[in-house]
């Protein structure tokens, strides 16, 4: 079955701090994944997608298939980091649109 | 721009009323999805459909339904609100042929049931 794991429900760490939001998953076939940010009371929106091999707002994510990780980094946090953060998985294979997220972590950033 | 909106943003509703929740996407998007965010659960799949006249369930989807009768449009039906769907509703959607599984996502709408 497919799951992804986060294994931290808060992380707290000081301005300029390096940051790593654990994401693990579970998925036999060729995953997609991805990671969510949700700012206080807004939407969700998409911060990186392991496809595209990007920096985000100085945020990077890649995708281990032998530790079938996707751990999200940082290497200086800033307090506009504070945050929730999601992972998700797809079935890339399928195209059904269908996202398994992690139950999520609250990023704290302290000043 | 294409967007997607949700309403209402805010509900207060009473035990056994029926509440419908709308969600509106401009992306002219085939895939639609409801989830609930709760505290300790993360984001939980309730509905979803893949166009017109497609609507499946989730792993949440007792007490819900949805019904999907044009592109733009996935309203949230709870039959009979009870006071644990008191929940932040977020509505989603994606390109059927993108290539890619990201998902849009609505404002959210915040139930309270009394």
């Amino acid at each position: 079955a497919q799951r992804v794991t986060q294994p931290e429900k808060l992380l707290s760490v000081f301005k300029g701090a390096p940051v790593e939001l654990k994401c693990n998953y579970s998925y036999s076939g060729s995953p997609e994944l991805f990671w969510y940010v949700q700012y206080s009371r807004q939407r969700l929106q998409l911060l990186l997608r392991h496809i595209s091999r990007e920096s985000i707002k100085g945020f990077t994510a890649d995708l281990n298939k032998g530790e079938t990780s996707f751990h999200l980094k940082k290497p200086f946090a800033q307090e506009e980091d504070s945050a929730m953060y999601y992972c998700a998985l797809s079935a890339s294979s399928s195209n059904t649109g269908k996202l398994i997220f992690g139950q999520g972590t609250t990023l704290q950033v302290k000043p | 721009d294409a967007e997607i909106t949700q309403s209402p943003r805010h509900k207060i509703t009473e035990t056994g009323r029926q509440v419908t929740l709308a969600c509106h996407q401009t992306w002219n998007h085939n895939n639609m999805f409801w989830y609930r965010q709760d505290l300790g659960h993360g984001l939980r799949l309730i509905h979803y459909s893949y166009g017109v006249q497609d609507t499946n369930k989730g792993e949440v989807s007792d007490g819900y339904s949805v019904s999907r009768s044009n592109t733009e449009d996935l309203p949230l039906t709870l039959e009979s609100a009870a006071s644990s769907q008191t929940s932040v509703y977020f509505c989603a959607s994606s390109d059927s042929g993108g290539g890619s599984n990201e998902q849009f996502f609505g404002p959210g709408t915040r139930l309270t049931v009394l």
